[in-house]
């Protein structure tokens, strides 16, 4: 199956620092690329639609000033959480379709980044 | 709002035993649905899904039954395998609004020796 890589999978910031979390299409190209969060014992919750080229669209009540999402290249978007404070503690999960499936919902989902700030 | 919903947080079954997940959903709207299976620190993956045009589709050991006028799914997993051991969540879309996808909260499935 189609390959979604994160990365950092781990990683432990201060408060007020930023912090960027890669998202990958390794064997195909996505145009859009999905962002989700979930905090513990919680739901995926989608944040923002990353869209290639264009600005990404943030799902209700996400603040596109703190999370920015970038989409520049057909196998690469990213992730910054900007001044982030310990509420933004979670599990950040990228994902994305292949050309083929892109109506079907079926997802590739990448290993997951797990922020921690202190 | 919770869209998508999965009551039971844990299910514990032997192996070799029938495994049954179940998942309700409120939007009318959903017409396709999908399982998914997470292990701890990985990303989800991809297990079966059903249009809403059909009742049940199989796939080896997992099948999935949908009851629309119910707005319930619920996936079988049949024999049971410890390997089957992940969380299980149920997602629902609507075709055609690029693979967005709503999430329920997740089964923990523990299959016992």
């Amino acid at each position: 199956g189609a390959v979604v890589s994160q990365h950092p999978s781990w990683v432990i910031c201060k408060s007020g620092t930023s912090v960027k979390i890669e998202c990958r299409s390794l064997d195909f190209q996505a145009t859009t690329m999905f962002w989700y969060r979930q905090f513990p014992k919680q739901s995926l919750m989608l944040m923002a639609t990353s869209n290639e080229g264009s600005k990404a669209t943030y799902e209700q009540g996400v603040e596109k000033d703190k999370f920015l999402i970038n989409h520049a290249s057909l196998t690469l978007s990213t992730l910054t959480v900007t001044s982030a404070h310990p509420e933004d503690s979670s599990f950040y999960i990228c994902s994305a379709s292949t050309p083929g499936r892109r109506n079907t919902g079926e997802l590739f989902f990448g290993e997951g980044s797990r922020l921690t700030v202190l | 709002d919770q869209q998508v919903k999965q009551n039971s947080p844990s299910l514990s079954v032997q192996e070799g035993r029938i495994s049954i997940l179940n998942c309700d959903y409120t939007n009318s709207m959903f017409d396709y649905f999908l399982w998914y299976k997470k292990y701890p620190a990985e990303g989800p993956t991809f297990l079966i899904s059903i249009s809403s045009i059909k009742d049940k589709n199989e796939d080896g050991r997992f099948t999935v039954f949908l009851n629309k006028s119910a707005k319930h799914l619920s996936l079988h997993i049949v024999p049971s395998q410890p390997g089957d051991s992940a969380v299980y969540f149920c997602a629902a879309t609507i075709t055609g609004t690029a693979s967005k996808l709503t999430f329920g909260t997740g089964t923990r499935l523990q299959v016992t020796l």
